[in-house]
């Protein structure tokens, strides 16, 4: 199973909104509304975010949305804050019962 | 409140097998299933496997099917996972992630600290 298509890394400044787009195929994120993503700031436990596509977990700000389109998911995050800056990945469950993650995308608040 | 706690750091020896503890509290841990995630110094997430804490069902990703075995313990609320054949390449942080639910398609909603397994000579 190959890892999902991330962009290495995006950058915004303060207060704008960003995109990360997650590319799988029809086997993954097209085949199945169970993608998540998940936050993890140097050093710390991933957490997660967004799942089943575009639901937010308890506690999470509405700052974070997600959306998908054929093979591609995406994650928004509006009012950009400097806490924002992290790693972000995606993950999707698979055609093969297991799950794969994307390789993540480095969010730098300028 | 609702926490998993993995056991501490381990160093190993190629060939050698690492068990790898996580336990759980705070909430009913039949009703969810557990995921396996290890991180590679500097690299991405992978996912390791999936077990039901409720029937023990099991999902292995491919490329560890035969080395990797995932247990649970129902009495100590603990989720277990071993690994043999160890290769300087499994050296990672190993976390423990619960499911959302206890189907194998759920979100990992809560994470364990971690624990860092080298492999070296």
């Amino acid at each position: 199973q190959s890892a999902l298509t991330q962009p290495a890394s995006v950058s915004g400044s303060p207060g704008q909104s960003i995109t990360i787009s997650c590319t799988g195929t029809s086997s993954d994120v097209g085949g199945y509304n169970y993608v998540s993503w998940y936050q993890q700031h140097p050093g710390k436990a991933p957490k997660l975010m967004i799942y089943d596509v575009s639901n937010r977990p308890s506690g999470v700000s509405n700052r974070f949305s997600g959306s998908k389109s054929g093979n591609t998911a995406s994650l928004t995050i509006s009012g950009l804050q400097a806490e924002d800056e992290a790693d972000y990945y995606c993950s999707s469950y698979t055609s093969s019962s297991t799950h794969v993650f994307g390789g993540g995308t480095k969010l730098t608040v300028l | 409140q609702v926490q998993l706690v993995q056991s501490g750091a381990e160093v190993k020896k190629p060939g050698a097998s690492v068990k790898v503890s996580c336990k759980a509290s705070g909430y009913t841990f039949t009703s969810y299933g557990i995921s396996w995630v290890r991180q590679a110094p500097g690299q991405g997430l992978e996912w390791m496997g999936w077990i039901s804490a409720y029937n023990g069902n099991t999902n292995y990703a491919q490329k560890l099917q035969g080395r990797v075995t995932m247990t649970t313990d129902t009495s100590t609320s603990t989720a277990y996972m071993e690994l043999r054949s160890l290769r300087s390449d499994d050296t990672a942080v190993y976390y423990c992630a619960r499911a959302y639910g206890d189907d194998p398609w759920e979100a990992f909603d809560i994470w364990g600290q971690g624990t860092m397994v080298t492999v070296s000579s």
